[in-house]
């Protein structure tokens, strides 16, 4: 079962507008990791943002900031006054299983199909 | 200088050839990771290590191999090439680190420029 899901393959937003990014996720652990990758046309992954489960704050980093919904799974990134410089393919990821627990497979990550985004001038 | 690096950044192949990705990292971490992209989908996990004696299949392992030489250091070998491993290779590194007594990035993983890999 996909375990990352996101639903948008291309959107499209005015430059200086915001634009929202749906992820959601499925998972049965309590605790986990959400980040945000991006991925210009030049190819390298870009980290953006993360957010822990028992984060009780919404991530925020400059434009970029995570919504949150827990209850709903969801993990959706809000670009707030987008640049030309955002067109770019951007990847939800997970990685599941306790923080603490330093062994076996957790810290890996989880990637979704990823939203290619397109901003016009 | 990058933190991760990875060579060769190209590369065109023919099917049957064994070839190596290398990947290098100056951030001291101990766990690095293999992936690959195929073009329009996310990433796929090859290989993982957590230390030099710890190597652990991914998603996706098979006709592949990994040498983890040393810390900073984790190779990727294509035995036989094929046409269908043709794909953008990362490496990757990550670990954790603390502030006021709790986790704070959650494994964020650093990612290599990539390394384009042609398989004819």
């Amino acid at each position: 079962a996909q375990k990352i899901t996101q639903t948008q393959p291309g959107m499209f937003v005015q430059e200086k507008e915001a634009v929202t990014l749906d992820c959601t996720y499925d998972t049965s652990d309590q605790s986990y990791g959400l980040f945000w990758y991006k991925q210009p046309s030049s190819g390298e992954m870009i980290f953006l943002i993360y957010q822990g489960s028992y984060d009780e704050q919404n991530a925020t980093e400059g434009r970029y900031s995570l919504n949150f919904q827990k209850a709903r799974k969801s993990a959706n990134l809000v670009i707030s006054a987008s640049q030309l410089g955002d067109s770019a393919m951007y990847f939800c990821a997970m990685r599941e299983g306790d923080l603490w627990n330093y062994g076996g497979s957790q810290g890996n990550l989880i990637f979704g199909k990823g939203t290619k985004l397109s901003v016009k001038p | 200088d990058a933190d991760v690096t990875q060579t060769p950044r190209n590369r065109i192949t023919k099917t049957g050839k064994r070839i190596m990705l290398e990947c290098s990292q100056t951030k001291g971490h101990d766990r690095m990771y293999w992936y690959r992209q195929d073009p329009g989908l996310g990433l796929q996990l090859i290989y993982y290590s957590f230390d030099v004696k710890d190597i652990n299949k991914g998603e996706i392992s098979d006709g592949y191999s990994v040498s983890r030489q040393a810390q900073a250091k984790f190779s990727l070998s294509l035995e036989s090439a094929i046409p269908n491993q043709t794909a953008l290779y990362f490496c990757a590194t990550s670990d954790l680190w603390f502030a006021q007594g709790r986790p704070r990035n959650g494994y964020e993983q650093y990612f290599g420029p990539g390394t384009r890999l042609t398989v004819t």
